[in-house]
């Protein structure tokens, strides 16, 4: 099955900074790869996500990159603001051994320092 | 508005005491999933639900049984919970297993003493 690495499990950054999270994947065959907010007392959100025949992807603030050949994905959040602090997730998709879905990361809790 | 109702949101109960979970989605989503999270282990998959009548096993479904009789609902049910099944749990409802956003509810915390 897919097994996803996330890092670093908590980030702290100044306000107005740039925040970067990676995640590592181990199916070659794996295509597609969401990022999930999560605040506080709610569920999971999708935020963006990349599918494999790009590189990079962008909106707004946020942007996803991936290199296949070293099989990693990164989520970068520019000019940080407050509203910015709560848990990320990285997923990838999987099937077999039973489960049918995404296998997702351990998730970053990101931090914003006013 | 597109939503994945969980109920309840909180709930305390005791070893043993059956409970049902309920998740309802207003999409017409097809897959449906459970997971719960817990701190350090991120989302796991418990079980999951191709379409009506067709559910199958996640990474881990020990203790826990669901239905999918109805497209919209996809109850979990823990027939004689215990205390590891403390967690909070989540509903996710999309168009397909592996490669579409996946809508998640707001989350169920149970609590078994």
């Amino acid at each position: 099955g897919e097994n996803v690495e996330q890092h670093p499990s908590t980030l702290s950054v100044q306000e107005g900074d740039s925040a970067v999270i990676k995640c590592t994947y181990s199916d070659s065959a794996s295509n597609y790869f969401p990022w999930y907010k999560q605040e506080l007392g709610k569920g999971p959100q999708l935020i963006i996500d990349i599918r494999s025949n790009v590189g990079e992807k962008k909106d707004q603030r946020i942007a996803v990159t991936l290199n296949k050949t070293a099989k990693h994905f990164s989520l970068h959040i520019t000019e940080t603001q407050p509203e910015d602090s709560a848990v990320y997730f990285c997923a990838a998709p999987y099937s077999g051994g039973g489960a049918d879905g995404l296998t997702f990361g351990k998730g970053t809790h990101l931090i914003i320092q006013p | 508005e597109a939503q994945v109702t969980q109920n309840p949101r909180y709930l305390i109960t005791v070893t043993g005491k059956k409970l049902t979970v309920t998740c309802s989605q207003n999409m017409n989503h097809e897959y449906m999933s459970w997971y719960r999270q817990d701190p350090g282990l991120g989302l796991r998959q418990i079980y999951y639900s191709m379409n009506v009548e067709v559910t199958d096993k996640g990474d881990v479904p020990e203790g826990y049984k669901v239905s999918r009789k109805e497209k919209r609902n996809f109850p979990l049910i823990l027939e004689s919970p215990s205390p590891n099944q403390t967690s909070l749990y989540f509903c996710a409802s999309s168009l397909g297993p592996r490669e579409q956003p996946q809508h998640f509810g707001d989350g169920t915390r149970l609590s078994i003493l």
